[in-house]
């Protein structure tokens, strides 16, 4: 399996609130990317990084706010918490050009705004 | 972006085939389709990828048409634990970086 971990994987907290997810990698790849899923969507992309300090918006970016200072880590960063952030949030990694191309993702992170 | 289309369920009889349509119809030339499954909630499992030509691997294989606007997915012989939804995913190119845009799924199920 791929060396990729979020953490927390589950997190309660109340609305106005900062909370902040990480996902680290081990694999020292340069894409690292953020995901959320929702009932009745699959994964919708939120950000992703092609490299150190190195970003950029996904499809549902409003409100998240990212970080990547270091190769293995990338953060995701809800400024102030809104129960429509109520979600699985994935992290991905990928590499281009080494003939393995594919994405590994994380196990998830449960995140409840209450 | 390019999108993907996929009938939202599916089932299959164990032991046979299980035929995955994905239609993306505005794919651009340099953009790879993935196929990747989810069970229950965890992290989606890549099972396949390819560009034009058709595609094998020990888990399934992929058929895509010659003017890249679908592909099929193909278990060639479905088990009880091939329940899942499966994805077709178009790895888009956006000034030499890439992204992996995904639909909305199929939910297979296999009965026994």
């Amino acid at each position: 399996d791929a060396g990729i971990t979020q953490s927390p994987r589950h997190k309660v907290t109340e609305t106005g609130t900062p909370v902040t997810l990480r996902c680290h990698q081990t694999e020292n790849h340069r894409y690292m990317y953020w995901y959320r899923q929702d009932p009745g969507h699959g994964l919708r992309l939120i950000h992703y990084s092609y490299g150190v300090k190195d970003t950029d918006k996904g499809e549902v970016s409003d409100g998240y706010s990212v970080s990547r200072s270091k190769t293995e880590d990338f953060l995701l960063t809800l400024e102030s918490a809104t129960s429509s952030q109520t979600s699985v949030y994935f992290c991905a990694i990928s590499e281009v050009g080494t003939g393995r191309e594919e994405a590994f993702f994380g196990q998830g992170t449960r995140l409840t705004v209450v | 972006d390019a999108k993907t289309t996929q009938p939202p369920s599916m089932d299959c009889a164990e032991g046979r085939a299980a035929n995955l349509p994905c239609n993306h119809s505005t794919i651009s030339g340099n953009e790879y389709v993935y196929w990747y499954r989810q069970i229950h909630s965890q992290g989606p499992q890549y099972i396949i990828h390819g560009l034009k030509n058709n595609e094998t691997n020990e888990m399934a294989s992929l058929i895509i048409t010659e003017d890249r606007k679908s592909s099929t997915l193909i278990l060639p012989h479905a088990t009880l634990r091939d329940t899942a939804v499966y994805y077709c995913i178009v790895r888009a190119s956006t000034s030499g970086t890439y992204k992996y845009i995904f639909g909305t799924g199929t939910r297979l199920k296999v009965l026994a």
